[in-house]
């Protein structure tokens, strides 16, 4: 069993719709979540970081995390063409010199105009 | 504006070959990262550092190996290509937060 499962999708949506990514997890120990936001023939790039249970707004979006659940989830309200790329969830241990991450596969999503 | 600077976004190589990648941060990051990209395999890290000279192995070492003489350099070494290293390789630094990735580099090796 893979420590983070991500749907790969792909999900295709209308412009103008709520988006809902999710990633769940095995292991209780992950303190730190992120979601990256990665475009076609880039490199990822950070979209939102939160640390343990919560929700955390950033313009039209929404980090979620359940811990109780193993369950992290990321909401693009109002989405445009633009949020067209694939969504990776992140997580890591509280500390560690490392500070290494270990990701989902990714979710791609496409929304259409 | 923070950079992670991948060299090459385009490589194509031979079996067999010697291929090196090279990472530069100016972020005085000192933990540096190299995954590989694939589809279905999302992100997998193959070294990583997290001071000059020093260096762990990630979950797919085999086949490759990597330098840091330098906190900004961090360099990752492909010893004999084969056609299952092509890939997209991306290098990553960090702090505390999460990662600064570069745009990549993708690799064919043919």
């Amino acid at each position: 069993q893979k420590e983070v499962e991500q749907d790969p999708g792909p999900l295709s949506v209308p412009e103008g719709a709520i988006v809902s990514l999710n990633c769940t997890y095995s292991n209780s120990a992950f303190q730190y979540f992120m979601w990256y936001r990665q475009y076609s023939r880039k490199g990822p790039e950070l979209l939102m970081y939160t640390y343990s249970s919560g929700n955390k707004e950033d313009g039209r979006f929404t980090a979620q995390v359940d811990k109780s659940s193993k369950y992290i989830s990321l909401f693009i309200r109002d989405s445009q063409p633009s949020d067209s790329a694939t969504y990776l969830c992140a997580m890591r241990l509280y500390g560690g010199a490392t500070n290494k991450l270990i990701f989902g596969t990714g979710t791609l999503l496409a929304v259409q105009p | 504006d923070v950079k992670v600077t991948q060299s090459s976004r385009y490589l194509v190589k031979r079996t067999g070959e010697k291929v090196f990648l090279e990472c530069v941060q100016d972020m005085d990051h000192e933990n540096m990262f190299w995954y590989r990209q694939d589809p279905g395999l999302g992100l997998r890290l193959i070294y990583f550092s997290y001071d000059v000279k020093m260096k762990e192995k990630g979950d797919i070492p085999e086949g490759y190996s990597v330098s840091r003489e330098k906190k900004e350099r961090f360099s990752l070494i492909l010893e004999s290509a084969s056609t299952n290293q092509t890939s997209m390789y991306l290098c990553a630094s960090s702090v505390q937060r999460g990662y600064t990735f570069g745009s990549g580099t993708r690799l064919t090796v043919v």
